[in-house]
């Protein structure tokens, strides 16, 4: 059974950088066929997908978030990671990871979430 | 186009069938998946592809699609299927993901 767990500051200070990190477990993200995508949820909002990336690490941003957005993978570890710079407010949201089939298309696995608060 | 338009909200009485519906352009091009999200939990893959359950999901739950729209349709809901639902799918491009805003289900 597939598992992906978020980790990573539940808080991060405006205009500083937001890391997490996905860990996949019971799959390995180098065996290919999925995309790796980071989701995130406004309070009470909708889904926003943010970016995905293969295990090869070519990767998709979403275009509002293009500029701030970096996903990377390290396929040792079985990780692949999101970094947002420049934080504001409107950045607080529940993070998720989640896997993406290429053949089948829909995100399948997903992490608990993660809540992060951008906040001095 | 890279928008999914969904209804806000729906109702449906207790046992009753009910469809949900998802716009966009890109559908015309490429399937949509639906997932439900109870609250407080991540969302649930409920269907995707041209009409396919993953394991575990209910057969109430099925899929459709013609032009421009994708449907969702639960036959007979249960007080169990109250939740958001939310279709996904891929811009005109193929590249980029995207989301419906989200449909709110209330089973009276």
């Amino acid at each position: 059974q597939v598992q992906l767990q978020e980790s990573g500051p539940g808080l991060v200070k405006p205009s500083q950088t937001l890391s997490l990190t996905c860990t996949v477990s019971g799959g390995s993200i180098s065996s290919g066929g999925y995309y790796w995508s980071w989701i995130r949820q406004h309070p009470g909002k909708g889904l926003e997908w943010i970016g995905y990336i293969y295990y090869s690490g070519s990767t998709y941003y979403n275009p509002s978030l293009k500029s701030r957005v970096t996903i990377s993978v390290d396929t040792s570890k079985n990780q692949f990671s999101l970094k947002l710079s420049s934080v504001t407010a409107a950045d607080t949201a529940v993070y998720y990871c989640a896997r993406e089939s290429i053949a089948a298309a829909g995100f399948d696995y997903w992490g608990q979430g993660t809540l992060v608060t951008v906040s001095s | 186009s890279s928008e999914l338009t969904q209804d806000p909200a729906v109702s449906v009485a207790l046992g009753q069938t009910v469809r949900i519906t998802c716009q966009g352009d890109s559908l015309r091009s490429y399937y949509a998946s639906w997932y439900q999200q109870k609250p407080g939990q991540a969302p649930v893959l409920v269907i995707y592809g041209k009409n396919n359950r993953p394991s575990g999901i209910p057969d109430r739950f099925s899929g459709s699609s013609s032009g421009n729209t994708a449907s969702l349709t639960i036959t007979g809901a249960q007080a169990e299927d109250e939740a958001d639902y939310y279709c996904n799918s891929r811009d005109s491009s193929g590249n980029y993901v995207v989301f419906g805003g989200g449909t709110k289900l209330t089973v009276l």
